[in-house]
This record gives C-alpha cells, structure tokens and sequence, in this order.
C-alpha cells in the first residue's frame, strides 16, 4: 500500500547546528514530496517541494534530497535556530491522485539554546 | 490578502450531536481540501472540492461525514451523530489551481466530542 514514515520522532540539536530530519516512502510512483512545519496549534506550513524527476532542491537555510532509489526523502536545515522548532512532516502526491497528499506521521525537532 | 480561515477553531460536541466546520478559502482560490489529524500522527486526507463539485473523496468515511463548497460562501465539513473517535483537528487547504504544492493551510478545527 501507500505510505510515507519517517525515521525518527524525535530530534534534539543544538542551535546553530545543522539538522537533518528524513523520510521513507513506499510509493515510487509519486509526483511530488513536500516538506510541511507545523507549530503547535498552527496548521502546516509550506517549507519546500521536489519533484520525483529532481534529487536536490535548496531553499532559504533549507535543503532537500530526493533518492528514489531507495525511495528516501530528507531536509537539511542550517544553523538551525529556536525559531525551528515544531514538528516536520512529509507528504506525497502519488502520480495521477486528484491533489490529496499523504503525510508521514511527522518529526518533532527542538532546538537547545 | 487574508490567509485560509477556519471557523470555529475549538468545537465541542456530545456523542449523537452534529458538527458542522467551516473553511473560507484565500481570496480567488477555488480548489479546497480537507484533512484530519489525530494527536501525534500525521494528516489524513479527507476530500477535494471545487466550486459546487466534490472531486476526490476517497478519504472520507461512507457514513455521517459530508462536504460542500457551495458557489457562494465557505466550504462546509459536516459530521452527523458524531462519536468519540471523531475528536481529531480538522485542517483546510486552498489552492488557486489544482497544484499538490501549492496548497495553503488553515489553523485548523479542534473537534472535542465528549
């Protein structure tokens, strides 16, 4: 079946380190994965985005890895700060779905002063 | 440019009674979704709509959840009879077109039943 995960729920940094939180899917025929933040009590917000034909894509302090054959997807976050902290999520868009994502279950990152 | 609004953003209902959420989307978006996230999981699709149109609604349960998004005002997400297991928040998304990233997130719904 269809499914996103990650592998760590999890993860403590320091502030100013750099902070890699991953995520494994099962679907190859997927279009689009999508890195969403969501604070507490926010709804998700819209980091970055890749698509299936790309393996790296970089934002403002952010960066994410596609690898498709092991159907691995990661964000990198430089010189991360408080301000980072909330939880992760990826989602999916399967090819030829009607625009409905699939999130993984998410990837709460804290960030030690 | 106001961002997707949701209303009300905390609900509580007793077993049996009907809950109705509502979402405005941005101004000129008219593609919206709905999702359901349970505590520390991740989000569920529920149900795509256009104008007037139900596109995708694979993820909502057959019975006593409905949507609309009429052609004048907010979408609509109803729960009739509502049960304990329903209690969850319940996000909107809009988009301008039909773009899986471009999809932009409310604050959310959260339906207590009691």
């Amino acid at each position: 079946g269809e499914s996103v995960g990650l592998h760590l729920p999890t993860l403590s940094v320091q502030e100013g380190d750099n902070s890699i939180i991953n995520c494994a899917y099962s679907n190859s025929a997927s279009d689009y994965f999508i890195w969403y933040k969501q604070e507490s009590g926010k709804g998700p917000q819209f980091i970055i985005d890749i698509r299936s034909n790309m393996d790296k894509r970089q934002g403002q302090r952010v960066t994410v890895l596609l690898n498709k054959t092991v159907k691995h997807l990661s964000l990198q976050i430089a010189a991360t700060q408080p301000g980072d902290s909330a939880v992760y999520f990826c989602a999916e868009n399967p090819f030829g779905s009607q625009g409905n994502l699939i999130f993984g279950k998410g990837t709460k990152l804290s960030v030690k002063p | 440019n106001a961002g997707v609004m949701q209303n009300p953003r905390h609900l509580v209902r007793r077993r049996g009674q009907e809950a109705r959420l509502r979402c405005s989307p941005m101004k000129g978006h008219s593609h919206v979704y709905w999702y359901r996230q349970l505590p520390e999981e991740g989000l569920k699709f529920m149900v795509y709509l256009q104008k007037e149109n139900i596109i995708d609604e694979s993820g909502m349960p057959k019975e006593r959840f409905s949507a609309e998004f009429p052609k004048e005002g907010p979408s609509i997400l109803r729960i009739q009879q509502v049960v304990r297991g329903d209690s969850a928040a319940y996000f909107c998304a809009s988009s301008l077109d039909w773009a899986p990233s471009e999809q932009f997130f409310g604050p959310g719904t959260r339906l207590t039943v009691l």
